[in-house]
Formats: structure tokens, sequence, C-alpha cells
């Protein structure tokens, strides 16, 4: 199955910084098969980007994703209060799926 | 508005069997893949497998296959997760999601998700 690495584990920013978490692959992902998912406490997790790039509905464009084959990236522009959460990748191309560790972005 | 909705929490003790339900709302429920997912205490997404309410396809994650039987009642718009014999290690929440883009070469993306089930497993 594929692994997903995700870093760093932990990221600490202040309000309005931009944040750029990192997902790589052990091995390429078929037709950018990648999405990124936030998690709050105590919540279900929510899709942000599928298709590496693509928003998913109702998600603002502070939220962006990039990349291809083995490295992708999510970035958020300008963090805001809402924001601070854990974020999972996921690829959906080769069975099974599969999640990265997470990245966890806490307050500055 | 597209839901899924799951109990909030079971508990059983080890060797016990249970079944886990999410009934989806507000689309037609046996056109889309259903997925589950799992969340040990404190850790992150493990995805578990897949059904299809039309037709009951269903595929697993060969990690979790043998262990947990997934099924669907398309007649009253709910997927199941059911254990024979529960063990600690299956202390966790449990998500249900709905899938996009299902096709060759993609289970798709997990567009909607429940709110979780937390199954506690405990003598």
């Amino acid at each position: 199955e594929i692994v997903l690495t995700q870093s760093p584990g932990a990221l600490s920013l202040s309000p309005g910084k931009r944040a750029t978490l990192s997902c790589r692959a052990s091995q390429t992902i078929s037709i950018n098969y990648l999405a990124w998912y936030q998690q709050k406490p105590g919540q279900a997790p929510r899709l942000l980007i599928y298709g590496a790039s693509s928003w998913a509905t109702g998600i603002p464009d502070r939220f962006s994703g990039s990349g291809s084959g083995t490295d992708f990236t999510l970035t958020i522009s300008r963090l805001e209060s809402e924001d601070y959460a854990v974020y999972y990748c996921q690829q959906y191309g080769t069975f099974p799926p599969t999640f990265g560790g997470g990245t966890k972005v806490e307050i500055k | 508005e597209v839901q899924l909705v799951q109990p909030g929490a079971e508990m059983r003790k080890p060797g016990e069997s249970l079944k886990i339900s999410c009934k989806g709302s507000g689309y037609n429920f046996r056109s889309y893949w259903i997925g589950w997912v799992r969340q040990m205490p404190g850790k992150g997404l493990e995805w578990m497998g897949i059904i299809y309410p039309g037709d009951s396809d269903t595929r697993y994650n060969p990690s979790f296959q043998g262990h947990v039987t997934i099924s669907a009642d398309k007649s009253i718009n709910t997927a199941y997760l059911q254990w024979g014999s529960l063990r600690a290690s299956d202390t966790a929440i449990y998500f249900c999601a709905r899938h996009l883009g299902f096709g060759t070469g993609s289970t798709g993306r997990l567009e909607t998700w429940g709110q979780g089930t937390l199954v506690t497993v405990s003598s």
C-alpha cells in the first residue's frame, strides 16, 4: 500500500501567517488522486481539496493544493482562527486508500 | 442537504458482537458508495472498506478483512459496520463517509462524513 508521510508533524503560527503543509507518497499517486481533510477536536474530518488542487464545495480560497507524482502541498495563505486544526492528506488512486499521519496547526 | 447520521456511542465487553449504523438522507442513497474510517484514540485515520448500497458490492482494506463486515439496507437508507467478536483494540471512533468519484482506478474522495460513533470495548 502507499505510505503517505506528512511534515511537519506540528506547525505553530500566528493568525495572518502563511502555512505550508507537505505530503510525500512512497509511490506515484495516479492521476493526482490526492485529497486534503481538516479535522477539529471532537468533529468529523471535512474535505478541503481533492484531485490535488480542486476545492471542495464551500471551501474558502485561502486554502490551496498543489503538487503531483509523489510530492503534494496544502497552503493556507493567511491563517484565521478557525483554521487551527489537524490536516490529513489521503490518496485514493491505489487500493486501499491511505491517509497520512496528519499535521497539527497550532496558534503561536 | 446531504447528511449521514450515526449513533453517538456504543459500549461492549470483549468477545461481544456489535453492529453500528449510518443513515443517509438528502440524496439517492443507493447510488453512492459509503465507506468506513477508523480513528483510534489520539491517532490518525484508517480506511476500512466501502459498499455500494445499490447492489451491496463491498470492498475491504486487507487490514480489516475478516474482522468486520460491512453491509447496507437500501430500503431504509442505512449502512452498517459489524463485529462478531470485539477486542479491546477495537476501541475507536468509527466514521462513515459518502465517496464521490468512485470508478476505475479510484475509490473516490470522502465528501460527506457522519459525526462518528465512539465504540468502547472494555470489561
